[in-house]
């Protein structure tokens, strides 16, 4: 049971350059989320998608956007990236909202 | 606006102590709070949920407790191993607005061999 799968684990980026952060999730969850976490300032939400066919923003969605392409899978691009987007992206999925969360592996996405 | 502390940020123990590692959030309308693991370069685990209902959860040697009044909560770890090491961190799901967790920085925790 592989949980939450994220890709690329690593990856740089020159400013300008476009990216897109793949996520799968094989729990059958409704509920996706896309996070990123800076030294001494915690989790923050992107963005999320309370269940199939919609997203909503988060607490810092400025620079990204997201698809939910089907139950399994939530992606996250940056369309144009920064060095203020150099930070470790997570993704996450529950049953639906309020439920446990469950989290991949993270990405580190350096942009110079 | 929900805010979440983790005092203290760092905290080193001897092998076997017992230790409690504290939670505090400025607004009591909580759907739940979850206590999550986060090894060096790795995602975050959940360890506990609690509702807002409960008083406390259990799973082996931790037990999360929830003082939804007084804004806090607390993980205990009993009989701390070196396989403990780790960033604990909790997160609240406030009542209302945005569907969203709100994460503390976490606690790093070194259990001493």
């Amino acid at each position: 049971n592989a949980g939450v799968t994220q890709t690329p684990k690593f990856q740089v980026l020159k400013t300008g350059q476009s990216m897109t952060l793949q996520c799968a999730q094989d729990m059958n969850h409704n509920s996706m989320y896309w996070y990123r976490q800076d030294p001494g300032m915690g989790l923050r939400l992107i963005y999320y998608s309370a269940s199939e066919g919609t997203t909503d923003k988060g607490e810092v969605p400025n620079g990204y956007n997201v698809s939910r392409l089907n139950k399994r899978e939530f992606s996250l691009r940056l369309e144009s990236a920064a060095p203020s987007q150099t930070s470790v992206y997570f993704c996450a999925s529950s049953e639906w909202l309020r439920e446990k969360l469950f989290f991949g592996s993270g990405t580190q996405l350096s942009v110079l | 606006k929900q805010e979440v502390t983790q005092i203290p940020a760092a905290l080193s123990v001897p092998e076997g102590e017992n230790l409690v590692l504290n939670c505090s959030f400025t607004d009591s309308a909580i759907y739940n709070l979850q206590w999550f693991r986060q090894d060096p370069g790795k995602g975050l685990t959940s360890l506990l949920l609690i509702q807002s209902s409960q008083r406390e959860q259990t799973s082996g040697r931790l037990n999360a407790s929830l003082d939804k009044s007084s804004g806090r909560s607390t993980l205990y770890i009993a009989a701390s191993q070196p396989g403990d090491s780790a960033t604990y961190l909790c997160a609240v799901r406030p009542v209302g607005g945005t569907y969203k967790y709100i994460f503390g920085t976490g606690t790093r925790l070194k259990v001493l061999a």
